[in-house]
């Protein structure tokens, strides 16, 4: 079945590191794919998303590229700040079936100043 | 414009009890779905109500959990009667149409079983 694959947390780095996250995803068609982010006590908010092989999703300073041919969506961001301290969920939704949303186990990130 | 709300915001019960989850989605939005995170584990997909009807319900573990969306507005999730692995984080998310590519979470209800 489809789903979502993102590294081991927790993460820990100092602001102003770069930041990834890997994400890789097994889909039988062309999803689409989201990261969410949960900033603590908050709930799930889009941080961005990619419809369609070589889109790039861009917001607050972070990027991920949509590969098809390494099946991935990895999560960047060139300096992070404490204010980043959060849990990000890699995510797809089949175009095809316009229903639930396949999440990834989420990776917790600590900055620390 | 009000976002998806849900009620409680946390809720420890003892295993054997009932609980009553609520979500309000995003004012005219007929899609309504229910997730779950357990254990820290990956958010899992429940069910997907169109309006009041239950498109999807694919998701929901067992038969001691009951959701409705009575007039096509909010949305009930009960567990009954709850046991310990149904903690976790409850999620509800809303859309105003099924081909919306975003769907908008609410902030979730932490339920703690004892």
């Amino acid at each position: 079945g489809n789903s979502v694959t993102q590294m081991e947390g927790p993460v820990t780095l100092s602001e102003e590191a770069f930041l990834t996250i890997n994400c890789t995803y097994t889909a039988t068609g062309y999803p689409s794919l989201f990261w969410y982010v949960q900033y603590p006590g908050e709930g799930l908010q889009l941080l961005l998303k990619a419809t369609k092989a070589d889109d790039k999703g861009s917001n607050k300073g972070f990027e991920a590229t949509y590969r098809k041919e390494t099946t991935s969506f990895h999560l960047e961001k060139g300096s992070v700040q404490v204010s980043d301290s959060a849990v990000y969920f890699c995510a797809l939704r089949m175009k095809t079936s316009y229903d639930k949303v396949i999440f990834g186990p989420g990776t917790s990130l600590s900055v620390i100043p | 414009e009000a976002g998806v709300t849900q009620f409680p915001s946390h809720s420890v019960i003892e295993k054997g009890q009932t609980v009553t989850l609520r979500c309000d989605p995003i004012s005219g939005h007929d899609n309504l779905y229910w997730y779950r995170r357990v254990m820290g584990k990956e958010i899992k997909f429940l069910l997907h109500f169109v309006k009041e009807s239950k498109q999807d319900e694919s998701g929901m573990p067992n038969n001691r959990f009951l959701a409705e969306r009575t007039g096509g507005t909010y949305s009930t999730l009960k567990v009954q009667p709850a046991e310990l692995e149904d903690s976790g984080v409850y999620f509800c998310a809303s859309s105003q149409d099924v081909r919306q590519e975003t769907q908008y979470f609410g902030p979730g209800t932490r339920l703690l079983v004892l």
